[in-house]
C-alpha cells in the first residue's frame, strides 16, 4: 500500500523553463511533507519542506505547494538548470511517530541544456 | 567531512552468508535511522534509534536483521543468512533533536548484492 505516490517516473524539461513534480498521498494523518533530491552514488539530500498548516513554501528557485483537500503536493523549480537533473523524492511524516518518513518512488528529472 | 558515513559502500556476498554494515552519524545527532531502497522505489523505513535505544522496528525488519547502536554513536546493521531478496541499497540517516520537523541527513548508502 503506497501511501505516497509519484506517478511520473521521469520528466524532461528544457533549461530555463519550469519543472513541476507532482506527488499524491493517501494518509490524512500526514502532517509534514518534504522533498529530497538524490544524485547517483549519493544519499538523498533534503531540499524543501512544508507543514500541513501552510499551502506554500518558497526557497529560492524551489517552491512547494500543498493542497490538503486533494491530498496533493507539487514541487516547482524555476528556472530549471542542468544541475537540477536528479531523482526527486516526495516524502511525508505523520503527526505522531514523526521520526518515520514515508517516501514516494521518485521522479527522475532531466534538464536539457 | 562531518556528514553521515557508511561502510562498506558495496558488499557482494553469497546467499546464506552474514553481513554487517556500519553507519557513523553526524557527531552531535541523537537520532539514527536505517532505510532500505530497492530499484525503482524510494527509501523504506527499517528502524530508528534515539541515543542507544532502538525505539521502532518496521515489519520489513525480519528476525534475520538486527541493528545496534551500543554507545549512542555509530550503529551496525547485521543481516544473517542473506537471501537474494535482501539485495538493496541500505541507507543510514541521522538527525538532531525531537519533534516532527527535524531534518534527516542521509549517508551515501551501502549497496548489497546477494548472489
Amino acid at each position: 500500500d503506497q501511501q505516497v505516490k509519484q506517478n511520473s517516473p521521469s520528466l524532461s524539461v528544457q533549461e530555463g523553463r519550469i519543472s513541476i513534480l507532482n506527488c499524491d498521498y493517501t494518509n490524512s494523518m500526514f502532517d509534514y511533507f518534504l522533498w529530497y533530491k538524490k544524485y547517483p552514488a549519493e544519499g538523498p539530500t533534503f531540499l524543501i519542506s512544508i507543514s500541513s498548516i501552510k499551502d506554500k513554501n518558497e526557497d529560492g528557485r524551489f517552491t512547494v505547494f500543498l493542497n490538503k483537500s486533494a491530498k496533493h503536493l507539487s514541487l516547482h523549480i524555476v528556472p530549471s538548470q542542468p544541475g537540477d537533473s536528479a531523482v526527486y523524492f516526495c516524502a511525508a511524516r505523520p503527526a505522531t511517530g514523526g521520526f518515520k518518513t514515508i517516501f514516494g518512488a521518485g521522479t527522475r528529472l532531466f534538464v536539457k541544456a | 567531512d562531518t556528514g553521515v558515513s557508511q561502510n562498506p559502500r558495496h558488499k557482494i556476498t553469497k546467499r546464506g552468508q552474514n553481513v554487517t554494515f556500519r553507519c557513523d552519524p553526524i557527531s552531535e545527532h541523537n537520532r539514527l535511522y536505517w532505510y532500505r531502497q530497492t530499484l525503482g522505489q524510494g527509501p523504506e523505513f527499517l528502524t530508528y534509534f534515539q541515543n542507544e535505544a532502538q525505539l521502532e522496528k518496521s515489519r520489513l525488519l525480519s528476525d534475520r536483521f538486527s541493528a545496534e547502536r551500543p554507545k549512542g554513536s555509530f550503529s551496525t546493521l547485521e543481516i544473517q543468512r542473506t537471501e537474494q531478496g535482501d539485495s538493496a541499497m541500505y541507507l543510514c540517516a541521522s538527525s538532531l533533536g525531537q519533534g516532527l520537523y527535524n531534518e534527516q541527513f542521509f549517508g551515501p548508502g551501502t549497496r548489497l548484492t546477494v548472489l
